[in-house]
């Protein structure tokens, strides 16, 4: 089993739409969960942390956590076009950092 | 500005003939890694430096070193690239503290080992 899950997509939205992206992870000393997000051939940017169980709004992000599930999601409001990209989900235990192999997002006109 | 800098950023090389990737951050970060990216596989970490001199492995890191002589830098050496190598590379640091995981990354060098 992968430590972090996630559907590779892709997910299709139509613009002004929620995109709504999932993450599982395995690893119970995980207390720190972040999402990236990566343009084709760019590098990944963070764009939404959470440490705490609930909901953590940024803008038209929400990032939102369940410890007990071991379920991390990230929603999109207001999908735009250039939201089209690629989302990691990332853990973070101690040392060890890991990602999951990312969600393709795709909004269309 | 605060960055990340990677160098080179496109490499093609042949099989066997060490080189090296390097990696200046100039945020004064402490935590510093290496990954490499492949399709279906996401990112994939290296190695891994707490502090200067302080240094371990990650997932995958047979057939790669590194080394972290100052805090700014942190290179990824390849003694003897093989085809297998071939990937996107990249760099990343992180501040101390509760920010330890929000890491900052560089731009990637996209390698092939012919």
């Amino acid at each position: 089993q992968k430590e972090v899950e996630q559907n590779s997509g892709p997910l299709s939205v139509p613009e002004g739409a929620i995109a709504s992206l999932n993450c599982t992870y395995s690893d119970r000393v995980s207390q720190s969960f972040f999402w990236y997000r990566q343009y084709s051939g760019k590098s990944p940017e963070l764009i939404m942390s959470i440490y705490s169980n609930g909901d953590k709004e940024d803008g038209r992000f929400t990032a939102q956590l369940n410890k007990a599930s071991q379920y991390v999601s990230l929603l999109i409001r207001d999908s735009q076009p250039s939201d089209s990209a690629t989302y990691l989900c990332f853990t973070g235990g101690g040392n060890k950092l890991t990602f999951g192999t990312g969600t393709q997002l795709k909004v269309e006109l | 500005e605060a960055q990340v800098t990677q160098n080179p950023r496109y490499l093609i090389t042949v099989t066997g003939k060490k080189l090296t990737v390097t990696c200046s951050q100039n945020m004064n970060h402490e935590y510093m890694s290496w990954y490499r990216q492949d399709p279906g596989l996401g990112l994939r970490q290296i190695y891994y430096s707490m502090n200067v001199e302080v240094t371990d492995k990650g997932d995958v890191p047979e057939g790669y070193k590194v080394s972290r002589k100052e805090k700014r830098n942190f290179p990824l050496i390849l003694e003897s690239p093989s085809p297998n190598q071939t990937s996107l590379y990249f760099c990343a640091s992180s501040p101390p503290g509760r920010e330890f995981h929000e890491q900052y990354f560089g731009p990637g060098t996209r390698l092939t080992v012919t």
